[in-house]
């Protein structure tokens, strides 16, 4: 059973756009987030995180936001870039353990 | 900072085979290491919870027989696929959590290919 969800495998955005990922989950005991950038033959890079306590995280281009009562989050990057071209996963964390979203890859256009 | 590193990259062997995939944190020390699994297109699958001096923790449908880990030291830990066959054919990922941290950092991966 699928407890962290990206229900959009890809996302096409031009250059200087804000792109924005999507992420759903279904368990309530999740208490950290994260989303990790991956390219190809790599291993997942961590990007950002955010506890449930809040509701939102910034870090330079990258914003994270947390809305407990629907289970989701978003990932907003601005402005985009060539080299934000990857797959991003989510994931929520219960004690130790991470559970991943299936991924979303961004492709920004020049 | 960070940085997990992952040996070998890449492993192409003939059907019976056991592999062995090292795992080792560089700059920090990881007493949790994690095992993944990544099938094309999919999302990673925890295999099992590498716990320096004790046994590790398997997810459910993870046969232990098969895939076996050791985690000796605070910067290491290796998943050894014994008896390789096609169907083990996959990308394995490890990540370790530094002690009192839930961040994961991950490796870079094997392929394991099984002819």
């Amino acid at each position: 059973d699928q407890q962290v969800k990206q229900n959009s495998p890809s996302l096409s955005v031009q250059e200087g756009r804000i792109s924005i990922l999507n992420c759903d989950y279904t368990n309530s005991m999740f208490d950290y987030f994260l989303w990790y950038k991956k390219y190809p033959a790599e291993g997942p890079t961590f990007l950002i995180s955010i506890s449930s306590i809040k509701d939102k995280n910034e870090d330079g281009r990258f914003t994270v936001f947390l809305n407990k009562s629907a289970k989701h989050l978003s990932l907003h990057i601005v402005p985009s870039q060539p080299g934000d071209s990857a797959v991003y996963f989510c994931a929520a964390s219960d004690d130790y353990k991470l559970s991943f979203g299936a991924g979303t890859t961004v492709t920004v256009r020049a | 900072g960070a940085v997990v590193s992952q040996h070998p990259s890449r492993v192409i062997c003939k059907s019976g085979t056991s592999v062995k995939i090292e795992c080792r944190s560089l700059d920090f020390q990881a007493t949790t290491m994690f095992w993944y699994r990544q099938f094309p297109k999919q999302s990673l699958m925890l295999m099992a919870t590498s716990n320096e001096g004790s046994k590790a923790t398997y997810e459910q449908g993870v046969e232990k027989d098969k895939f076996l880990i050791n985690h000796a030291s605070l910067t290491l830990s290796t998943l050894t696929v014994t008896s390789a066959h096609p169907e083990d054919s996959s990308f394995y990922i490890c990540s370790a959590r530094e002690v009192g941290g839930v961040t994961q950092h991950f490796g870079d991966g094997t392929r394991l290919s099984i002819l």
